[in-house]
């Protein structure tokens, strides 16, 4: 079964500290999203990109977040410094966006997540 | 912006059926999905349906879509204890393939 991958599982770090989030999404899936869950605001979007390509990062801090994809297989959400309103279950999802019949589009599908603590 | 509502709490009894209810207030949506989270886990894809469909039945599962009302549910047929977990209603549009999200029904099913 494809899975996504996220790395770390976990992740507990003092305020200040840089923390960097990866993600593998699945092979042939175009499009990846991060989003963040928490229990006062529920799962809210970060950033999405396309063909590696970002296209929306509304709803990403820009001051301290940034998001990329180096490459097809790797995608990264960093935080730099993380504040304690940062602790949230995160979030990488993929999915398959093409032209065409709509049933041609695979939905997305979710990591296991990073939860982070920080202190 | 898009709206996504849903009860946060739904119990039944092992063998019922569960109804979870969804409504959204984007007529534009073309996708619709639910997603199951258990305790310390990701989201799990449990099914999806596209707006020119009125129902898709997967097994124990079975979507209704009004799209007139925009109003999604979600059927689970012989409730097992097992089924027990939040259970999230999702929409996307064809421009904005981003989720968003229901606050999440917790389903608990009692033995």
């Amino acid at each position: 079964d494809a899975r996504v991958t996220q790395t770390p599982r976990h992740k507990v770090t003092e305020m200040g500290q840089e923390v960097t989030m990866r993600c593998q999404p699945i092979l042939g899936h175009n499009t990846v999203f991060w989003y963040r869950q928490t229990m006062m605001q529920g799962l809210e979007l970060l950033a999405y990109f396309r063909n590696r390509a970002p296209l929306d990062d509304s709803g990403m801090p820009k001051d301290r977040f940034s998001a990329e994809m180096p490459d097809a297989t790797l995608a990264t959400l960093k935080i730099q410094p993380s504040e304690p309103r940062d602790s949230a279950v995160y979030f990488c999802a993929s999915g398959l966006v093409i032209r065409g019949p709509t049933s041609n589009n695979q939905p997305q599908h979710f990591g296991d997540g990073t939860r982070l603590s920080i202190l | 912006g898009e709206d996504v509502e849903q009860s946060l709490f739904l119990s039944v009894r092992e063998g019922d059926s569960s109804v979870i209810n969804c409504t959204y207030t984007d007529s534009s949506s073309t996708y619709l999905y639910w997603y199951k989270q258990e305790p310390g886990a990701g989201l799990q894809l449990l099914t999806y349906i596209f707006s020119n469909m009125d129902m898709k039945q997967d097994q124990r599962l079975t979507v209704l879509l009004n799209k007139k009302d925009k109003h999604l549910s979600l059927r689970i047929a012989d409730t097992q204890t097992g089924d027990s977990a939040i259970y999230f209603c999702a929409e996307s549009t064809a421009g904005r393939r981003a989720l968003t999200f229901g606050s999440g029904t917790r389903l608990q099913v009692q033995p």
